[in-house]
């Protein structure tokens, strides 16, 4: 069964306080691995897709990472306007179906 | 560019009545989604629509839960009779393509069933 399991659940930081949230995957065959961002009352807003391991995308201070059993978002240097929970998805080979993780709900203060 | 568009954002109703959802997708992308949003559950899929046709609408939880799409402009899901566990944020997303292509999600309706 395709499976995402997101950590941590809840993650405080500092401004300026770099950090990784993991997202591990169990898929048959893997086209590609999302993240998207969700601000509260917001839907969720595409940051990345990765298809192969190896493969890294950046953003800002955003950068996604990929493995053939997990991924992570690095966060470098984060600001308060990066808080928000973070959403890690995977989508099977030759299947539509977003399958979510739970989300990891990431706070800066200043 | 006009993302996906929903309405209403918020709706309250009481157990028993109808309701329905709206959804405009992104212009030009011939896949469609509905999604439902909980704490306990995140998020899943209902119902997925290719070129206005339902392909899989295995995630649709009871037959009081219905959707339509009767264009490529335009979606609605519908529950009747509506019950107080229904009460979650539905979105709709939509795609160029169903298989190959990033979902782009709207800003969600926050149903409440009292």
């Amino acid at each position: 069964e395709d499976q995402v399991t997101q950590s941590p659940e809840a993650l405080r930081l500092q401004e300026g306080e770099s950090s990784s949230l993991n997202c591990s995957y169990t898929v048959s065959g893997l086209r590609g691995l999302f993240w998207y961002r969700q601000d509260p009352g917001k839907g969720p807003e595409f940051l990345f897709t990765l298809y192969s391991a190896g493969e890294e995308k950046e953003k800002e201070r955003l950068k996604a990472t990929l493995t053939k059993k997990e991924s992570f978002l690095h966060i470098t240097a984060p600001k308060p306007e990066d808080s928000a929970t973070y959403l890690c998805a995977v989508q099977a080979a030759s299947s539509y179906k977003l399958i979510f993780g739970s989300g990891t709900r990431l706070l800066v203060r200043p | 560019d006009a993302g996906v568009i929903q309405s209403p954002r918020h709706e309250v109703t009481e157990m028993g009545q109808e309701v329905t959802l709206r959804c405009k997708p992104i212009s030009g992308h011939n896949s469609l989604f509905w999604y439902r949003q909980t704490m306990m559950r995140g998020l899943e899929l209902l119902i997925y629509f290719n070129n206005n046709v339902p392909i899989d609408d295995s995630g649709m939880p009871e037959d009081r839960f219905s959707a339509k799409m009767p264009n490529a402009s335009f979606s609605t899901l519908k529950i009747q009779p509506s019950e107080p566990r229904d009460s979650a944020v539905y979105f709709c997303a939509s795609s160029l393509s169903g298989h190959t292509d990033t979902q782009y999600f709207g800003p969600g309706t926050r149903l409440t069933v009292l």
